[in-house]
């Protein structure tokens, strides 16, 4: 079943605006992961926050996690035309054998 | 290194035929995976390994089979294929800690069943 849900589904923005994308979940999570995908090709890791932590960064991304709200947004800071691509949010949910579980993606166009 | 690697990148079956699709990694991970992705439905995990010689199914097995006889290597294959089962398949790895861990994908293989 699909965890993740992110929000919006598709988002065009201006090269150097804020990027923010956003992804909200059913259930409790170990942990909660971004990636991004380039067209056609393997998706790759942005960042992984754990459920006792509320932010954290990585270069121009900045991953917020809200576990009483369940949600949790990822921002692009001072967007590129090279940040054009569809980014997932993928839960793992607490318990063993529990799986890492994608949404559907959301599909970020930077204009230059 | 060359991280993970898919062979093929492409193919076209007719319905009924089989083929095997090679996942290779480098990194001497633990975990395996393999998912499909459809327009649509975000990525679905069809199969999985958690070590050398073991396999286990995920939320879509049903018409594929997999083998780990080598810990770098995860083979998914299909017996008969269907036009269902046309779509984009991803393998990945990761460490020790499985699922909770980051996944390191491939580039995917593009797979058309008519």
């Amino acid at each position: 079943s699909q965890q993740g849900e992110e929000d919006p589904q598709a988002l065009s923005i201006q090269e150097g605006e804020n990027a923010t994308m956003n992804c909200s979940y059913k259930t409790s999570i170990n942990n909660l992961q971004w990636y991004r995908q380039n067209s056609g090709r393997g998706l790759v890791h942005l960042i992984l926050i754990r459920s006792n932590e509320r932010e954290k960064h990585s270069g121009r991304l900045r991953v917020t996690l809200d576990t009483s709200k369940k949600s949790s947004s990822l921002l692009i800071t001072a967007s590129r035309a090279a940040d054009t691509a569809s980014y997932f949010c993928a839960t793992v949910e607490t318990g063993a054998n529990s799986k890492l579980t994608f949404g559907k993606g959301i599909t970020l166009s930077v204009r230059p | 290194n060359a991280g993970v690697t898919q062979t093929p990148k492409f193919r076209v079956l007719k319905t009924g035929q089989s083929m095997t699709l090679l996942c290779a990694q480098d990194m001497n991970h633990e975990y395996m995976y393999w998912y499909r992705q459809d327009p649509g439905m975000g990525l679905r995990l069809i199969h999985y390994s958690v070590g050398e010689g073991t396999t286990a199914k995920g939320e879509v097995p049903d018409g594929y089979n997999v083998s780990r006889l080598k810990k770098q290597n995860f083979l998914l294959g299909l017996e008969s294929a269907a036009p269902s089962q046309t779509s984009v398949y991803f393998c990945a790895s990761s460490y020790l800690q499985g699922f909770t861990d980051t996944q390191y994908f491939g580039p995917g293989t593009r797979l058309t069943v008519l």
